[in-house]
């Protein structure tokens, strides 16, 4: 069990430019959140997948934002034609299971600061 | 809506010292699970503990504790003993029993420990 790993670890980008960020989730962990952290903020809820499922998105995720779980393991999130408002600290995390309980903890990666210049 | 507040945006203490963070919330739900986790500088963010509502007794987990006052729907951290290592910023965050599993932040509280 190597923890939630992200990659990569920071993105330079200009704006206007696509980026593509990659989540890998602690193994047999079913969910898996994306948070947005901007500076001096705490994490706040971008969307969430039971398996290969999306089942909820914030309205912080505009339809330049998208994410993918394809097989149910890694992640994928996506920004199209990206603003500087863009610029933050994009962090995933995985859960074992949905319920209440120990298995309902999550773990964060350390996350992918994207710089938008 | 719930909302978390943390309303320390910086904290000092001395090692070996005691320190308290403080935590408020607000929500309608009576069933829910508090958290507080631990973001070292570019690191991961960790668990420190957590708390089921519907439990009356304080978690503990070593050095850390809680003081949960579920009426005045106020959360703080204690931490005991304090280490150099302790240093980082503290979110305190909630799960309420209808959301489909997304926590909700504070701002946080930075930690400071001196030498």
């Amino acid at each position: 069990d190597t923890g939630v790993s992200q990659d990569p670890r920071h993105k330079i980008t200009k704006r206007g430019q696509n980026v593509t960020f990659r989540c890998d989730p602690i193994s047999e962990h079913n969910r898996l959140y994306w948070y947005r952290q901007t500076l001096g903020q705490g994490p706040e809820f971008l969307t969430y997948f039971q398996n290969e499922a999306q089942l909820e998105k914030s309205r912080l995720l505009s339809d330049r934002f998208s994410a993918e779980r394809p097989k149910g393991s890694f992640s994928t999130l996506e920004i199209q034609r990206t603003e500087q408002g863009d610029s933050a600290m994009y962090l995933c995390a995985s859960s074992q299971a949905a319920g209440w309980g120990a298995k309902n903890i999550q773990y964060f990666g350390a996350g992918t600061r994207l710089s938008v210049l | 809506a719930q909302t978390v507040t943390q309303s320390q945006p910086e904290m000092s203490v001395q090692e070996a010292e005691t320190v308290t963070l403080s935590c408020t919330y607000d929500t309608s739900e009576s069933d829910y699970y508090l958290f507080w986790y631990k973001q070292p500088p570019s690191r991961q963010m960790i668990l420190v503990i957590r708390q089921e509502a519907y439990k009356q007794q304080n978690a503990t987990e070593n050095r850390f504790s809680v003081n949960f006052q579920k009426a005045a729907k106020s959360f703080s951290l204690k931490i005991s003993d304090s280490q150099l290592g302790d240093a980082a910023m503290y979110f305190c965050a909630y799960r309420g029993s209808k959301s489909q599993g997304n926590l909700i932040f504070g701002k946080g509280t930075k930690l400071s420990v001196k030498p």
